[in-house]
């Protein structure tokens, strides 16, 4: 069970948008830690997709974007790819665990 | 460009132990918080154990404490985990990462490609 929980699936067809939601709670989240996402393809490691809520690292294409509000996240995909058939899991921290780092239980996204 | 590249996985017996390494390069070593996150296939992503820059300072993850031991040497760029008393839970993919941020809080900005361990009798 992880401390954040995401949808298991999302699907949408190419060109259209879809999100991905990331749920906390007030010592994460809600506590005013940042979230993060990341994008694994399949047999890939993960990357860095969104960092501190709203940030693309170089090199990722504005289609993604983050917004964070209350104990809550999303990532959102416009003009949806093919190439962007993969796994997403957001990240935040916890104040109530050493070590503070928690990830959400990850999202295939599948692109019809 | 930064490079991590870890080594040592493979496949043990219940109480096994084995020693991942994880070569850097590309950047400053020494000025990072460096981590250990693990994935079991086909499962999410779960924190192992985070080190400071210096390895002065560890934290490992309730369900590994005592047993896998996080430790890095900056001469060497290099980023190690000692696994003890390994179970057949610890079977994971483990990514050594390179944390940015601060005051506690990181996020990982470059991932490994990640070495299977296995442990099964």
């Amino acid at each position: 069970q992880s401390v954040l929980t995401q949808p298991p699936s999302v699907s949408g067809a190419p060109g259209q948008r879809v999100t991905i939601s990331c749920t906390g709670s007030s010592s994460n989240i809600g506590a005013g830690n940042d979230v993060y996402w990341y994008q694994q393809l399949p047999g890939t490691a993960p990357k860095l997709l969104i960092y501190t809520n709203t940030n693309r690292p170089s090199g990722v294409p504005d289609r993604f974007s983050g917004s964070k509000s209350g104990t809550s996240a999303s990532l959102a995909i416009t003009g949806l790819q093919a190439e962007d058939e993969a796994d997403y899991y957001c990240q935040s921290h916890d104040n109530s665990l050493s070590g503070y780092v928690v990830f959400g239980g990850g999202t295939k996204l599948t692109v019809l | 460009e930064v490079q991590l590249v870890e080594s040592g996985g493979g496949s043990v017996q219940p109480g096994e132990s084995l020693r991942l390494s994880c070569e850097a390069s590309g950047f400053t070593f020494n000025i990072y918080w460096m981590y250990w996150v693990r994935q079991v296939p086909g499962n999410g992503l779960e924190w192992v154990s985070l080190i400071n820059t210096d390895g002065s300072s560890t934290i490992s993850a309730d369900s590994v404490k005592g047993r896998l031991t996080i430790s890095r040497d900056n001469a060497k760029n290099t980023l190690y985990l000692q696994m003890n008393s390994l179970r057949a839970e610890d079977t994971a993919v483990y990514y050594c990462v390179r944390g940015r941020g601060g005051s506690g809080r990181y996020y990982f900005d470059y991932w490994g490609q990640g070495t299977l361990v296995t442990v099964s009798s």
